[in-house]
């Protein structure tokens, strides 16, 4: 049981290009989303989805792109990288959206936008 | 001012201490209240919820909430070096489609 996966760990992008980080979950949760992490900003929500097919937006989701086509997997796409996009990225998911349901991260992929 | 505040630390405790961990909040609706362990370089993971007021217990970690005071503790006893993380802690209010609003998370360092 894998849990969640995300790849890559690491990633060096030069400004304005674009690229995507792969997130993909076992448990069959409903639930997933994406936060970025940044230093004296805390853990804030990119984007989310219920299910496959519906995504909807966090608190930061712009120049970032999100589809669900499968229960499985939560591709994170950025259009343009610009430097203030440098930072750790977390995927997470549970089982729904309720809050007593527990919310699993994956091991992050770390950023830099030059 | 931020909804959540948590001291950044870093706290430093030798092996055996007891640790305090808190988080002051800023809104009286929250209702869910989340402790969350992070390694360095790993993604959180849950440690404990509270809904409410009042304390729960697991092992070794004791989460206590007094919604009175917007102030939420998480208690390590007999803490050891596998301890050693950042702390954050996370709260909601009731209610569907509710964020979670998170605190900048506390250092922890357990010396052996």
């Amino acid at each position: 049981n894998a849990g969640v996966t995300q790849t890559p760990k690491f990633q060096v992008l030069k400004t304005g290009q674009s690229m995507t980080l792969q997130c993909a979950q076992d448990m069959n949760h409903e639930y997933m989303s994406w936060y970025r992490q940044d230093p004296g900003m805390g853990l804030r929500l990119i984007h989310y989805s219920v299910g496959a097919g519906i995504t909807d937006q966090g608190e930061v989701p712009n120049g970032y792109n999100v589809s669900r086509s499968t229960t499985e997997d939560f591709p994170l796409r950025l259009l343009s990288a610009a430097p203030s996009q440098t930072s750790v990225y977390f995927c997470a998911s549970s089982r729904t959206r309720e809050v007593t349901d527990t919310q699993y991260f994956g091991p992050g992929t770390r950023l830099t936008v030059l | 001012q931020k909804e959540v505040e948590q001291d950044p630390g870093p706290l430093s405790v030798p092996e055996g201490a007891i640790v305090s961990l808190n988080c002051t909040y800023s809104n009286s609706a929250f209702q869910y209240f989340m402790w969350y362990r992070q390694y360095s370089r790993k993604g959180p993971e849950l440690l404990m919820y509270t809904y409410s007021s009042g304390n729960k217990e697991d092992g070794r970690f004791t989460a206590q909430v007094d919604k009175s005071s917007k102030y939420i503790s998480l208690f390590i006893r007999d803490s050891q070096p596998s301890d050693s993380a950042t702390y954050l802690c996370a709260m909601r209010r009731a209610g569907n489609n509710r964020k979670l609003i998170w605190g900048l998370g506390t250092s922890l360092a357990v010396n052996p």
